[in-house]
């Protein structure tokens, strides 16, 4: 399973743009990248999936560089409700994902 | 609602006592997990069923007792547990046998051993 390293926390205001990026170096082939979010006293929810270049959706941009080695999760115009733990997940359609601790992430007022 | 639904929602059980954990989904997903997210951890995974046969158990003590009927449901059950074991236990379930396309996660049972 290819090992991940993301901040433990960020701070951000209302309104502004969160980037996140996760180091993910022995990535695999066939390896996906995976974002989730998780508020308190809830289970993770999924946000987004990507395998190269760029991904969006409603909820969020993913940036993956030609060589896969590390990932960006982009939230637009974050606010209170934002706030949550991010978890970068890295692996294939045939493997059970691994969780890591995240990123906490804080939006101020 | 995520369509993963766990019951109860909250939990509090003496070392003595035996409890059942429920897990339900109905989006006609083929596999289910429980995972055990203590406090300040990463979210650690317990148990895997795929078409409601087992097929991975990280290590789990034999207190906590998996049963898969079939796939819909899913349940954990208790039984002598210790202190340590106070924590939120959340179920999810995936379209494929495992998690690549994706888990859906129910809001958990926040257990606490007293």
């Amino acid at each position: 399973l290819a090992k991940t390293t993301q901040p433990i926390s960020m701070d951000s205001y209302e309104g502004q743009e969160v980037n996140i990026t996760c180091s993910h170096n022995n990535i695999a082939t066939n390896d996906y990248i995976t974002w989730y979010q998780q508020f308190p006293s809830q289970g993770p929810r999924f946000i987004i999936q990507g395998y190269k270049t760029k991904v969006t959706n409603e909820v969020a941009s993913l940036f993956i560089p030609a060589d896969r080695k590390s990932s960006t999760l982009s939230l637009p115009r974050v606010s209170l409700s934002d706030t949550a733990v991010y978890y970068c997940l890295v692996g294939f359609h045939g493997q059970n994902f691994v969780f890591g601790p995240g990123t906490r992430l804080s939006v101020l007022p | 609602e995520t369509g993963v639904t766990q019951t109860p929602r909250h939990l509090v059980m003496g070392m003595t006592n035996k409890k059942s954990l429920k897990c339900e989904q109905h989006l006609g997903h083929n596999a289910m997990y429980w995972y055990k997210q203590s406090a300040k951890k990463p979210l650690e995974l317990m148990f895997v069923y795929s078409l409601e046969e087992r097929v991975e158990n990280n290590s789990v003590p034999s207190r906590f007792s998996p049963e898969c009927p079939n796939s819909s449901h899913l349940f954990l059950h208790l039984h002598t547990l210790q202190p340590e074991d106070s924590a939120l236990y959340l179920c999810a379930s995936s379209l494929g046998s495992t998690g690549g396309e994706g888990y859906t996660f129910g809001s958990g049972t926040r257990l606490t051993v007293v």
